[in-house]
């Protein structure tokens, strides 16, 4: 799988979007990108994975650049329980492996 | 539902000793992955189930470690002779099959003394 590169740490005010951004530079044609978190003592939680399409759920959204170097986890109003470890990861759909986690982004919302 | 547990939620061993981690996946889930997650640390795979059999143990350090899922379902981490180093959070996660999201346990920390 290809190798990440984020950000060590952000911070972001309440109710105010979060912009996490990630570079996967070498990326291949059947990897996707996919988010997870993990909040302190909890394991991690998945948020959303996306080929190229940008893509929208409940949680957050996935903004991927068309050539796929980069993308952006964006949390629309970030509270204060959105503070955790947000990781970026590349992995190939359909090929059942594992999920290799970097060092990820340590997001801390402040009021 | 019912998500993924891990039993127990600690475990604090000597040196030498051998310990197994449990781990209950979301109840039809067909995959099974352990990860291990030292501090400050991002998890680090060890093993894959799909269904009973090891699909793969690429991430397993060593022969000291060893992992079985014998019906399909509860999964039993297993580790002979402990060493301090060992000492690490011990995920589990499962998914419904090898293609969609997996849903973490919230781990076993294991202390090796």
């Amino acid at each position: 799988d290809a190798k990440t590169t984020q950000p060590t740490s952000m911070d972001c005010a309440e109710g105010r979007a979060a912009n996490l951004p990630c570079n996967h530079s070498t990326i291949s044609g059947n990897e996707y990108v996919y988010w997870y978190r993990q909040i302190h003592s909890q394991g991690p939680q998945y948020i959303i994975h996306g080929l190229k399409n940008n893509e929208t759920n409940e949680m957050a959204s996935l903004i991927i650049t068309e050539d796929r170097k980069s993308s952006t986890l964006i949390l629309p109003h970030a509270t204060l329980r959105d503070t955790a470890v947000y990781y970026c990861i590349v992995r190939v759909y359909n090929a059942g492996n594992m999920l290799t986690f970097g060092g990820g982004t340590r997001l801390m919302v402040k009021p | 539902g019912a998500g993924v547990s891990q039993t127990p939620s600690n475990k604090v061993t000597e040196k030498g000793k051998y310990v197994e981690l449990r781990c209950d996946p979301i109840s039809g889930h067909t995959a099974l992955y352990w990860y291990r997650q030292s501090l400050g640390q991002g998890p680090e795979f060890l093993i894959y189930f799909q269904g009973t059999g090891a699909a793969d143990d690429s991430g397993l350090p060593n022969d000291r470690f060893f992992a079985v899922r014998p019906e399909g379902s509860v999964s039993t981490l297993k580790i002979q002779r402990t060493e301090r180093g060992d000492s690490a959070v011990y995920l589990c996660a499962s998914s419904l099959d090898r293609d969609n999201e997996q849903f973490f346990g919230p781990g076993t920390r294991l202390t090796v003394l």
